[in-house]
């Protein structure tokens, strides 16, 4: 079936230094996407989330950028800090077709690995 | 503002034990999630409930998981009996009953089979 999956599965950057965290989709009927952060021994905290009509949402300090055409979601990160070490998800929304009540499914990537080195 | 609550945080017990799990989700979100991480097969969902009814039990890998929700503030995922390969992380997360509502997640329960 589809599957949201990650380029790069560790990313290490310097303290101050901007990251972007990569993210590729195959479902094209995916019409909203969420950004999550996990830190050890804690659950998937939200961070930033974009639907399908937007390319581009901005947050404190992230900004989320969407290219439909390619399937490509990425979660950009200024001034990176050692607090940001945590590993990331995307995840995409899957409607549920079956219960017609607008809920939905998310499906998640692996995860890619942010180390912030001071 | 209280998150999602789960309980307990870990759990270790023998295999062929019957292990239960508790949620209390956010106080006026009517969908509620329950999902399994290992570092194997990352987040995968096991169940999930609208209006505290079961919609998709697709996720549930086989008839020793059980899930219910008896009313909008709780629920339980129950693993009887339990078996080595069940040992992960469960999350439960909960969201407002509509298209495009982030899911909120709990801190998760550790649960180790031995």
């Amino acid at each position: 079936g589809e599957s949201v999956g990650l380029h790069l599965p560790t990313l290490s950057v310097q303290e101050g230094d901007n990251s972007i965290i990569n993210c590729a989709y195959s479902n094209s009927a995916s019409d909203y996407f969420i950004w999550y952060k996990q830190e050890s021994g804690k659950g998937p905290q939200f961070i930033i989330d974009i639907r399908s009509n937007m390319d581009k949402r901005q947050g404190q300090r992230v900004t989320v950028l969407l290219n439909k055409t390619v399937k490509h979601l990425s979660l950009q990160i200024a001034a990176t800090q050692p607090g940001d070490s945590a590993v990331y998800f995307c995840a995409e929304n899957m409607a549920d077709l079956y219960s017609g009540a607008g809920s939905y499914q998310l499906t998640f990537g692996k995860g890619t690995k942010l180390s912030v080195i001071p | 503002d209280a998150g999602v609550i789960q309980s307990p945080r870990h759990e270790v017990t023998e295999m062929g034990q019957e292990v239960t799990l508790r949620c209390k989700p956010i106080s006026g979100h009517n969908s509620l999630f329950w999902y399994r991480q290992t570092m194997m097969r990352g987040l995968e969902l096991l169940i999930y409930f609208n209006n505290n009814v079961p919609i998709d039990d697709s996720g549930m890998p086989e008839d020793r998981f059980s899930a219910k929700m008896p009313n909008a503030s709780f629920s339980t995922l129950k693993i009887q009996p339990s078996e080595p390969r069940d040992s992960a992380v469960y999350f439960c997360a909960s969201s407002l009953k509509s298209s495009n509502q982030p899911q909120h997640f709990g801190d998760g329960t550790r649960l180790s089979i031995l």
